[in-house]
């Protein structure tokens, strides 16, 4: 069965540093969601791609958050600098055009030192 | 007040219980409903999806929604240990933008 893949799965950065998170959707969804879980909380949204463009990053802190998909497959989340914060799970997710259901994928646990 | 409201728990039941989880919500215009089951540092996996209102049965679960009172629910029958999880309600007018509760953790005791 396809899965959402993401990398890494675990990262531990101190404050000011760069972090980057890659995500590889199922194949043939046009549309890639990147979401932020604090513990104890529900995902929320920080961007929303259909295939290469940018859909929705009202809620993307850009003044240190970058979202890119080049080719309109994969994807990368930056952040730079982290700040402690951001620590949280940082989950990717992918949907079929014209479907409700999306799927996600195993997310990346970040904590900022 | 928060779009959608859900109880974070935790509950726990006995091994064989019903379980039932809810979530309210304050937007009318929400149109889908969909329930998650999140196991701890895992990504969420889609558990019932339901368009508008009635009910919808798959296996031991049953979704429930409810737009007069803007209220769903999910029904766990016969519920097993391998059920213990953070169950997570979502919604979506249309726009494929998705509003997510807090979650309820569910611990179900052998």
């Amino acid at each position: 069965e396809a899965e959402v893949a993401q990398s890494p799965r675990y990262k531990i950065t101190e404050k000011s540093q760069a972090v980057a998170f890659w995500c590889d959707p199922i194949s043939g969804h046009a549309t890639l969601y990147w979401y932020r879980q604090i513990l104890g909380q529900g995902p929320e949204l920080l961007v929303q791609f259909q295939d290469e463009s940018v859909v929705d990053d009202s809620q993307l802190p850009k003044d240190r958050f970058s979202a890119e998909r080049l080719k309109g497959v994969d994807s990368t989340l930056k952040i730079q600098p982290a700040e402690l914060g951001d620590s949280a799970m940082y989950l990717c997710a992918s949907r079929f055009s014209g479907k409700e259901t999306q799927y996600f994928g195993p997310g990346t646990r970040l904590l900022v030192l | 007040q928060k779009e959608v409201e859900q109880d974070p728990g935790p509950l726990s039941v006995p091994e064989g219980a019903i379980v039932s989880l809810n979530c309210t919500y304050s937007n009318s215009a929400f149109q889908y409903f969909m329930w998650y089951r999140q196991y701890s540092r895992k990504g969420p996996e889609l558990l019932m999806y339901t368009y508008s209102s009635g009910n919808k049965e798959d296996g031991r679960f049953t979704a429930q929604v409810d737009k007069s009172s803007k209220y769903i629910s999910l029904f766990i029958r016969d519920s097993q240990p391998s059920d213990s999880a953070t169950y997570l309600c979502a919604m979506s007018t249309g726009t494929y933008k998705y509003i997510f509760g807090t979650g309820t953790r569910l611990k179900v005791l052998a």
